[in-house]
């Protein structure tokens, strides 16, 4: 079974730009979750969506907002990108929600 | 609110030798989930062990065992016979749904940087 894809691997935008990334989980997973990791936070929870609906949602500005497919692919938007966006945002698929989360390998994103 | 402090920024371990991370948390509740996670260097993020808080008995996953403490609150990770492919930032995190709406809350720890040493 193929494991969460992201795309992009790697991305570099400039301040005031927006962004789109994408996550694929794996097949037969309804749940998808947002982290933001960071060297001094570890990871923090953007939010989570299933069935298409947002579940939950971590502290984190309107400038972060999400979507599910159908197909249960997840894409996470960062408009107006601040310089501290700058980190590695995970993915994380999981049968339910609250069962065990596999993590994709992450896009990193570079804010200049 | 609940939160997970993992107190050793990095560690190192010869190899074949026994080393463990700590992790406590905090939290009113007496139903939910703790975890370890580990994350190689450049690599994905997958699960180590899991334990369920209901479970008085501590989880074992070969070479890798908890040490539950759930009136301590602390979540220990032990790891036996450790080997260079254990080198990773382990994370500790906890998780409690609640039952009536779905709503959950997974909270990680800031990480264990653990080097295993030849």
């Amino acid at each position: 079974k193929a494991g969460v894809t992201q795309t992009p691997r790697y991305l570099i935008k400039t301040r005031g730009q927006q962004v789109t990334l994408s996550c694929s989980p794996i097949s037969g997973h309804r749940s998808v979750s947002w982290y933001q990791q960071t060297p001094g936070q570890g990871l923090q929870f953007l939010f989570e969506y299933f069935s298409e609906t947002q579940r939950n949602k971590g502290n984190f500005p309107g400038r972060f907002s999400g979507r599910q497919f159908s197909n249960s692919r997840s894409e996470m938007n960062v408009s107006t990108l601040e310089l501290g966006d700058s980190a590695l945002y995970l993915c994380a698929s999981s049968l339910w929600g609250a069962s065990e989360q596999y993590f994709g390998p992450g896009t990193r994103l570079t804010v200049t | 609110a609940q939160t997970v402090t993992q107190s050793q920024p990095e560690m190192s371990v010869q190899e074949a030798e026994t080393v463990t991370l700590s992790c406590t948390y905090d939290t009113s509740e007496n139903n939910y989930y703790l975890f370890w996670y580990k994350q190689p260097p450049s690599r994905q993020m997958i699960l180590v062990i899991r334990q369920e808080a209901y479970k008085q008995q501590n989880a074992t996953e070969n070479r890798f065992s908890v040490n539950f403490q759930k009136a301590a609150k602390s979540f220990s990770l032990k790891i036996s016979d450790s080997q260079l492919g254990d080198t990773a930032m382990y994370f500790c995190a906890f998780m409690k749904q609640a039952l009536t709406s779905g709503t959950y809350k997974y909270i990680f720890g800031t990480g264990t940087r653990l080097k295993v040493l030849a």
